[in-house]
């Protein structure tokens, strides 16, 4: 069935290490978001992607990077340079990047770093 | 810059009590607001959203929203929560990208 799915849904790193989160959808979807959750802090916007090979920053972008090389997978790599990558990360997806569509979320990777 | 509050971080009620929680969105001429929710090992879903027409809007498992525009206010309410209910709800405002709330816990009390 259709839908949005992250791997793993735990991961370990030891500091310094880069990381690549995983997610696909096969939704079809034009547009595909990555966000990073924290405890009272809400979501926010790390990358998003309109199309393949083409990406934008979003609000925290600093120490992460990302590649939109197919329409269905939009990988997340955190890297060194990020100070504090502890975190629970959501992919999304819309239809497009227009906000009046409603975004679907997957079900999250949770990433700590040791 | 665009943003969006919520002003409950954390909300305790009875079963069968009625909730309203609140969001404001700073003005931003595009008006696209939703409600997304959490239920505890779920993925974050829709609850409803609004962009234009009634400024009532319903969303699904009884949940409405009001759309206050001088009031720059999207609040959330259901007139008789469940236990099932217990979740955490974003409060989030679109243009070229969505601003979400740093959201509210809802714990329901059998």
């Amino acid at each position: 069935d259709g839908g949005i799915t992250q791997s793993p849904k735990y991961l370990f790193r030891k500091e310094g290490q880069n990381v690549t989160l995983s997610c696909e959808q096969n939704l079809n979807h034009d547009a595909m978001y990555w966000y990073r959750q924290d405890p009272g802090q809400g979501l926010r916007l790390i990358y998003y992607s309109q199309i393949v090979n083409d990406f934008q920053k979003g609000d925290i972008a600093e120490g992460y990077s990302v590649s939109r090389e197919k329409k269905e997978s939009f990988p997340l790599t955190v890297t060194s340079a990020q100070k504090n990558p502890t975190a629970f990360y959501l992919c999304a997806s819309g239809p497009q990047v227009f906000s009046t569509d409603t975004q679907y979320f997957g079900p999250g990777t949770r990433l700590t770093v040791l | 810059a665009q943003s969006v509050s919520q002003h409950n971080h954390h909300v305790i009620l009875s079963e069968a009590a009625s909730l309203e929680l609140g969001c404001n969105y700073s003005y931003g001429g595009t008006v696209n607001l939703f409600w997304y929710v959490q239920y505890p090992g779920q993925h974050l879903q829709l609850l409803l959203k609004y962009f234009s027409g009634d400024p009532l809007v319903k969303g699904i498992k009884g949940f409405e929203a009001e759309f206050i525009k001088s009031k720059f206010s999207f609040n959330l309410r259901k007139p008789s929560v469940q236990w099932s209910d217990t979740a955490e709800y974003f409060c989030a405002w679109g243009d070229d990208k969505i601003i979400f709330g740093k959201g509210t816990r809802l714990h329901i009390l059998p």
